[in-house]
């Protein structure tokens, strides 16, 4: 049974280019979690999205960041016109999304470099 | 907002002794979770705790929830160098509610 599973695990971009980072939950879940993690920091919650829809964003940044977990295929986080400080390790996190919020199973992160 | 904080943020023990994390809440949570995180890798959970004063082990590792269920705690005894890492605590407010992590303690162990 595979994991949750984010691609790519690094990604170089240079000022001002937009990064797409992906995150396929485990199988059978359907809750979606987008965590940022600056080196030797905390994990930031960002946004908790179910398919199709938004549950949570309050971690979002107003300008520039976008989520979305649309029905068919993995869920996405956009970041246009990256800039140095969006540099950090992005981690995908799933749940089966039943009841109370449970355990959350983490994907390897994907790792934003911004030149 | 809700805000979890950990402390130490920092600690550096001798493979054998012991080792504990607090972990602290602004607001009364609906469960607490510990997670681990490799250096260089992502976090892996631990433990889930729901009932006010619960007390959970798991081999070496001890876990609370305070009475007010706002405060938790780690402890491991006779530290191994495969304890190595950062502990997290997480809490949840309720159903449907985002994970708020703590701000971690990194545990060094040396021989």
């Amino acid at each position: 049974n595979a994991g949750v599973m984010q691609n790519p695990r690094h990604l170089v971009r240079r000022r001002g280019q937009e990064a797409r980072l992906r995150c396929s939950p485990m199988k059978g879940h359907s809750h979606v979690y987008w965590y940022r993690q600056l080196p030797e920091e905390g994990l930031k919650f960002m946004v908790y999205l179910q398919k199709e829809n938004i549950i949570d964003e309050s971690g979002m940044p107003k300008e520039r960041f976008s989520a979305e977990f649309p029905k068919e295929g993995p869920s996405i986080l956009r970041i246009q016109q990256v800039v140095r400080g969006d540099s950090a390790a992005y981690f995908c996190a799933s749940s089966p999304g039943r009841g109370d919020t449970g355990e959350l199973f983490f994907g390897e992160g994907s790792r934003l470099t911004v030149l | 907002g809700q805000q979890v904080m950990q402390i130490p943020q920092y600690q550096h023990v001798q493979e054998g002794e012991d080792f504990t994390t607090y972990c602290n809440s602004s607001t009364t949570l609906s469960n607490i979770q510990w997670y681990k995180q490799r250096p260089g890798g992502h976090p892996v959970f631990l433990i889930q705790l729901v009932k006010s004063g619960e007390v959970k082990k798991q081999k070496r590792l001890t876990f609370q929830f305070g009475e007010a269920k706002k405060n938790s705690s780690l402890h491991i005894t006779a530290t191994q160098t495969t304890d190595v890492g950062t502990y997290f605590c997480a809490g949840a407010t309720g159903t449907a509610s985002k994970l708020t992590f703590g701000t971690g303690t990194r545990l060094q162990v040396t021989l």
